[in-house]
């Protein structure tokens, strides 16, 4: 069963907010796990890819993945109105070429 | 930085016309996709391509669609007789490995 579940929000935070996005899935035998960006009516932006277990940092960004509770989340640390966006969880294969499986999106607004 | 680029931005067309969806992937990327997101739902693939074959097509993709890459820098999604439910943002991707990096889409309304 591919699926990725994913709560859709609205989530309103104030600006400095630290923020915790996630999402959980089925397939045991995904092993690329990513966070896209999407602004309305524009293409995914990736923000972050993690392959396999672990965690991974970038600037104010933090990926997990859990993979014995099936598990990713992505924190957003001091959160400013410009990280307002729709963030979309996906994942795939540990092969090239497979589709990538996308939860729903969660909508973050970020208030100044 | 290099970036997938599609075009046109917006299309509309005719309900039963054929489209040809256009998008010039990352030039040292092998591996291209196509998806599409209705408006409020998710994103969901439509096709995978690699080597000049397809390399996995989700059951959305039935012989109405086509992809093809024509030379040695263009994708193409070809929709041959477009229904109104065709109606959706069309993103082209491409990658390497399981990484995918995507385009700003097409938006194609069917009337």
């Amino acid at each position: 069963q591919k699926e990725v579940e994913q709560d859709p929000g609205p989530l309103s935070v104030p600006e400095g907010a630290i923020v915790s996005l996630n999402c959980t899935y089925s397939n045991s035998a995904f092993q690329y796990f990513m966070w896209y960006r999407q602004y309305s009516r524009k293409g995914p932006e990736l923000l972050m890819y993690t392959y396999s277990s672990g965690n991974k940092e970038d600037g104010r960004f933090t990926a997990q993945v859990d993979k014995s509770s099936k598990y990713i989340s992505l924190f957003i640390r001091d959160s400013q109105p410009s990280d307002s966006a729709t963030y979309l969880c996906a994942m795939s294969l540990n092969q090239a070429g497979t589709a990538l499986i996308f939860g729903k999106g969660t909508t973050l607004s970020v208030s100044s | 930085e290099p970036e997938v680029t599609q075009t046109p931005s917006h299309q509309v067309t005719q309900m039963g016309q054929e489209v040809i969806l256009r998008c010039v992937p990352i030039s040292n990327h092998l591996y291209f996709y196509w998806y599409r997101q209705i408006l409020g739902q998710k994103v969901e693939f439509l096709v995978s391509f690699y080597n000049n074959e397809i390399s996995e097509k989700s059951e959305i993709f039935d012989d109405q669609f086509s992809v093809e890459r024509p030379d040695g820098s263009n994708f193409t999604l070809k929709i041959r007789s477009t229904k109104l439910e065709d109606s959706a943002m069309y993103f082209c991707a491409s990658g390497t490995a399981g990484i995918q990096y995507f385009g700003a889409g097409t938006r194609l309304s069917v009337l």
